[in-house]
């Protein structure tokens, strides 16, 4: 496989619900975002994993959690979530130094 | 602050038209990068161009072309002779050189409706 993929392409979960969002790059790359993209709204970046340790976390809400165990690995916890995180959650990767983003195609993600 | 406005939120043209999509950025940094991706129905988003503060010539990759105008800060984008697989959403984005952030500023989008 090559690029970056994500899993599953589509979830619905109950607000009690614990799941976890699966991204996988094949590039090479040392960094890899999440970002979450809502309805009539700016795409949003989340966090932000270069060499595997978080550099930036935009203050999202703590029932979003996310895990980078290796470089092509990054996973989205997700544990009570609300009706307005409902959401298409893009993942991507880049090259430090190298300014060309790769996205996968999503997940969409719907709280019910 | 970086900032980048797509001032359009859709567009909806007949096939084989000309369609301009507009991108108008701010910025401190005199390096940068902007970028502009599409992203089909399918969710992924696609590059399409990376293009840096120093190189003001303009591109034209088959019925893609963009200008990029550091005067008026405008970094535009036009598609010749729309086809109905170009509808989708495109986004315009800005990456500040080290020094800033590297993290890219996406825009709002442009939902371009091509119809036959």
């Amino acid at each position: 496989e090559t690029g970056v993929t994500q899993t599953p392409r589509h979830l619905v979960m109950g607000m009690t619900n614990k799941k976890s969002l699966k991204c996988e790059q094949h590039l090479g790359h040392n960094a890899m975002y999440w970002y979450k993209q809502s309805a009539k709204k700016p795409l949003e970046l989340m966090f932000v994993y270069s060499l595997e340790e978080r550099v930036e976390n935009n203050s999202v809400p703590s029932r979003f959690s996310p895990e980078c165990p290796n470089s092509s690995h990054l996973f989205l916890h997700l544990h009570t979530l609300q009706p307005e995180d409902s959401a298409l959650y893009l993942c991507a990767s880049s090259q430090t130094g190298d300014y060309g983003y790769t996205f996968g195609s999503g997940t969409r993600l719907t709280v019910v | 602050a970086q900032k980048v406005t797509q001032a359009q939120t859709e567009i909806s043209v007949v096939e084989k038209e000309d369609v301009t999509l507009d991108c108008v950025y701010e910025t401190r940094d005199t390096t940068y990068y902007l970028f502009w991706y599409k992203q089909p129905p399918s969710g992924e988003l696609v590059f399409l161009i990376r293009r840096n503060s120093f190189d003001e010539q303009n591109e034209i990759s088959g019925r893609y072309s963009w200008n990029f105008q550091k005067s008026t800060s405008s970094f535009n984008f036009t598609i010749t002779a729309s086809q109905v697989v170009d509808s989708a959403v495109y986004f315009c984005a800005l990456s500040e050189a080290p020094g800033g952030s590297y993290i890219p500023t996406f825009g709002r989008g442009t939902s371009l409706i091509v119809h036959p």
